[in-house]
């Protein structure tokens, strides 16, 4: 089934270290993107790519950095400068070309948590 | 200025009666859609429902459709005949035309609460 997989579902850091969310899909979609989400609130953009190789700072990109080296993979990678890392983080894809209706498809999301 | 806006935190509904969540949007694009997704509390986040700015007819899936009135901006999603599995958060999310990075901007969240 075509779809995207986020792993690990649960992430537990640290202080000071780093951890990577991954994300893969293979939807064959163009555009890929990261989202925070805290408790009760909506959903805030930290980066997105449309293309391998290139990526975009979203809303909330501090602390934060990614890659794109694949067009299946879109790696988060939570760094020791983002001071307030416990939240639910979900990562969608999308078409970029085509009809205007296409939505962005997600994946069931990572709980990150400090020890 | 907040571009989605959902007034409603929460809402409790009688389980089988029709629902209306409140979504108004700001933008000075003539050509933008609108969608609504579900969440929810397992995480996921679910598509349900697109709204294209020149569309003539309120959109319909199944039990949601969409109360689209353009010169109000608004977007509400109404479900019909309300089930225990409908509870859940919804958002609205609007992509501007104009950006041409696709982007979508969300609203902060409708939690809905389905009563038997």
């Amino acid at each position: 089934d075509g779809g995207i997989t986020q792993s690990p579902k649960y992430l537990f850091r640290k202080e000071g270290q780093n951890v990577t969310l991954s994300c893969e899909q293979n939807l064959n979609h163009d555009a890929m993107y990261w989202y925070r989400q805290d408790p009760g609130q909506g959903l805030r953009l930290i980066y997105y790519s449309q293309i391998v190789n290139d990526f975009q700072k979203g809303d909330i990109a501090e602390g934060y950095s990614v890659s794109r080296e694949k067009k299946e993979s879109f790696p988060l990678t939570v760094t020791s400068a983002q001071k307030n890392p416990t939240a639910f983080y979900l990562c969608a894809s999308s078409n970029l070309h085509g009809q205007a209706n296409q939505p962005q498809h997600f994946g069931d999301g990572t709980r990150l948590s400090i020890l | 200025a907040q571009k989605i806006t959902q007034t409603q935190p929460g809402m409790f509904v009688q389980e089988k009666e029709a629902v209306t969540l409140d979504c108004t949007y700001d933008t000075s694009d003539q050509s933008y859609g609108l969608f609504w997704y579900k969440q929810p509390s397992s995480g996921e986040m679910i598509f349900l429902i697109y709204q294209g700015s020149y569309d003539e007819q309120n959109a319909t899936e199944g039990r949601y459709s969409l109360n689209f009135q353009k010169a109000r901006k608004s977007a509400n999603l109404v479900i019909s005949a309300s089930q225990l599995g409908d509870s859940a958060m919804y958002f609205c999310a609007m992509r501007e035309r104009e950006d041409s990075n696709y982007q979508l901007i969300w609203g902060a969240g409708t939690k809905l609460i389905i009563k038997p």
